[in-house]
C-alpha cells in the first residue's frame, strides 16, 4: 500500500544538525512532491518546504531558508529533510506528506519524526 | 505566528452544523483556489478533509464541505458527529511558491 516510514526519533544538542529520511513504497516516487510539516508539542503545524521529488526542484519557507535543505535518493525512493543550527525552539514532530492532491500538501502523511533540541 | 487567521475554538451540538473560517490575504487564499482543510486527532497525523477549496478526496464524508470568498475560505461540518472532534487547520498556496497554515480551530461536540 502507500506509506511513508520515517527515520526514528533523535535528541540533539543546540548548534547541531539533524537529517530525517522518509521512505516512499507503493507508488512511483518521482511522480509526486513531497512536503515536510512539523508540529511542536502542544502547537499548530508549520509548514517547511516542498520537493519535486523528479528533479529535486525544492521551495523552502521564508524563515528557515539558509537552515533547512531538503534532497531525495531515487535509488531508495528516499527524502530527507536537513535542519542545521538547532535551537530549542525546533524541537517538534516533522512530518513528511506526499502531495497527492494538487496544491494540497499532504494526501498521505508519514509516522512522524521527533526531534528534541537539548542541553 | 501564522499568516492565515482561524477561530481558536468552535463548540457546537451532536447533529449541529458549524462552520471554521480561514482568513488570508490577497496573497494566498484570494489569490489562489488552493485551500486545503485539514482534520487531525491528538496523536494522529493530519488528514485532508477538503482541497482545492471545494473538493473532497476519495473516502470523505459528504458533511464536510468547504467555500471561499475574497480572502476568507470556510469549512462547513454539518451533522456533527462525536468523531468529528478534533483540529482543524486550514492551509493554502501562496504567490512566494510556498504554503502557509492556520493556526488550527478546536472543534467540540457538546
Amino acid at each position: 500500500q502507500v506509506q511513508l516510514v520515517q527515520s526514528g526519533a533523535e535528541v540533539k544538542n543546540p548548534g547541531a544538525s539533524v537529517k530525517v529520511s522518509c521512505k516512499a513504497s507503493g507508488y512511483t516516487f518521482t511522480s509526486y512532491h513531497i512536503h515536510w510539516v512539523r508540529q511542536a508539542p502542544g502547537q499548530g503545524l508549520e509548514w517547511l518546504g516542498i520537493m519535486n521529488c523528479g528533479n529535486g526542484d525544492t521551495s523552502y519557507a521564508q524563515r528557515f531558508r539558509g537552515r533547512v535543505t531538503m534532497t531525495r535518493d531515487t535509488s531508495t525512493n528516499t527524502a530527507y529533510m536537513d535542519l542545521s543550527r538547532l535551537r530549542s525552539e525546533d524541537t517538534a514532530l516533522y512530518y513528511c506528506a506526499r502531495e497527492g492532491l494538487t496544491f494540497s500538501p499532504g494526501d498521505i502523511w508519514g509516522q512522524g519524526t521527533m526531534v528534541t533540541v537539548f542541553s | 505566528q501564522s499568516a492565515l487567521t482561524q477561530p481558536a475554538s468552535v463548540s457546537e451540538s451532536l447533529g449541529q452544523s458549524i462552520t471554521i473560517s480561514c482568513t488570508g490575504t490577497s496573497s494566498d487564499i484570494g489569490y489562489y483556489n488552493c485551500v486545503s482543510w485539514f482534520q487531525q486527532h491528538p496523536g494522529k497525523a493530519p488528514k485532508v478533509m477538503i482541497y482545492n477549496v471545494t473538493n473532497r478526496p476519495s473516502g470523505i464524508s459528504n458533511r464536510f464541505s468547504g467555500s471561499k470568498s475574497g480572502n476568507t475560505a470556510s469549512l462547513t461540518i454539518s451533522g456533527l458527529q462525536d468523531e468529528d472532534e478534533a483540529d482543524y487547520y486550514c492551509s493554502s498556496y501562496t504567490t512566494r511558491n510556498t504554503y502557509v497554515f492556520g493556526p488550527g480551530t478546536k472543534v467540540t461536540v457538546l
